[in-house]
């Protein structure tokens, strides 16, 4: 066990729609990730939060969308969906403190979503 | 961050070391050697980092050739639960700015067999 919670573990739902999926970090931590996981893409880096601001991008496409709140939990929402935003999605945390060097990423159980 | 070149599959019988080889031959000298494994549509699993000298934790050890041109994960004991992806990633660490996203390439797919 991580530390890291993700819910739901899995969605269905139908093209066109919106979802929000839901991410705890570990306790401590103030850095939230974002990676999705498809088929044929393998495991991509969509969007980094730290301490409530968004701090690195990656190929999120900009019907997704991601936030992270005061008490460090984060959200990543997902709207019109297409088919092939079927995928696991994968949120990570690390502590990611001011001055530190080495830092690990600690990569919750992940949301599997299906686009029907 | 550095590529990372890892053989697709690799097979280890039960009871045995695993050595999982990373070619990194592009390292920088601040960059890190990370490992990971994922366990069938799991969530990544953290297994051991390094930048130089050789490393070991309760799951697995790393070393780290002198030249840092490549390296060697060892799972000294494989059982069938080690069956997983496992993910070599090069990653620097600028200090203040948080940590950085990994980029995982296709890794080695490792099975071990009874």
């Amino acid at each position: 066990d991580s530390g890291v919670t993700q819910t739901p573990k899995h969605l269905i739902t139908a093209t066109g729609q919106r979802v929000t999926l839901r991410c705890s970090p570990r306790s401590g931590d103030l850095s939230v990730y974002w990676y999705q996981q498809s088929l044929d893409q393998g495991l991509q880096f969509l969007i980094q939060y730290y301490n409530g601001e968004e701090r690195a991008k990656g190929n999120i496409l900009e019907r997704f969308s991601a936030q992270q709140f005061p008490d460090l939990h984060s959200e990543l929402n997902l709207s019109s969906l297409e088919l092939g935003d079927s995928a696991l999605y994968f949120c990570a945390s690390s502590v990611a403190a001011q001055g530190a060097g080495e830092e690990t990423q600690y990569f919750g159980p992940g949301t599997r979503l299906l686009v029907l | 961050d550095a590529k990372t070149t890892q053989p697709p599959s690799m097979d280890c019988a039960e009871g045995r070391a695993a050595n999982l080889p990373c070619n990194h031959s592009t390292i920088s000298g601040n960059e890190y050697v990370y490992w990971y494994r994922q366990i069938h549509s799991q969530g990544p699993q953290y297994i051991i980092h390094g930048l130089k000298n050789n490393e070991t934790n309760e799951m697995a050890s790393l070393i780290i050739t002198e030249d840092r041109k490549s390296s060697t994960l060892i799972l000294p004991h494989a059982t069938l639960r080690d069956t997983a992806v496992y993910y070599c990633i090069v990653r620097a660490h600028p200090v203040g700015q948080g940590a950085q996203k990994l980029v995982f390439g296709q890794g080695t797919r490792l099975t071990i067999n009874p």
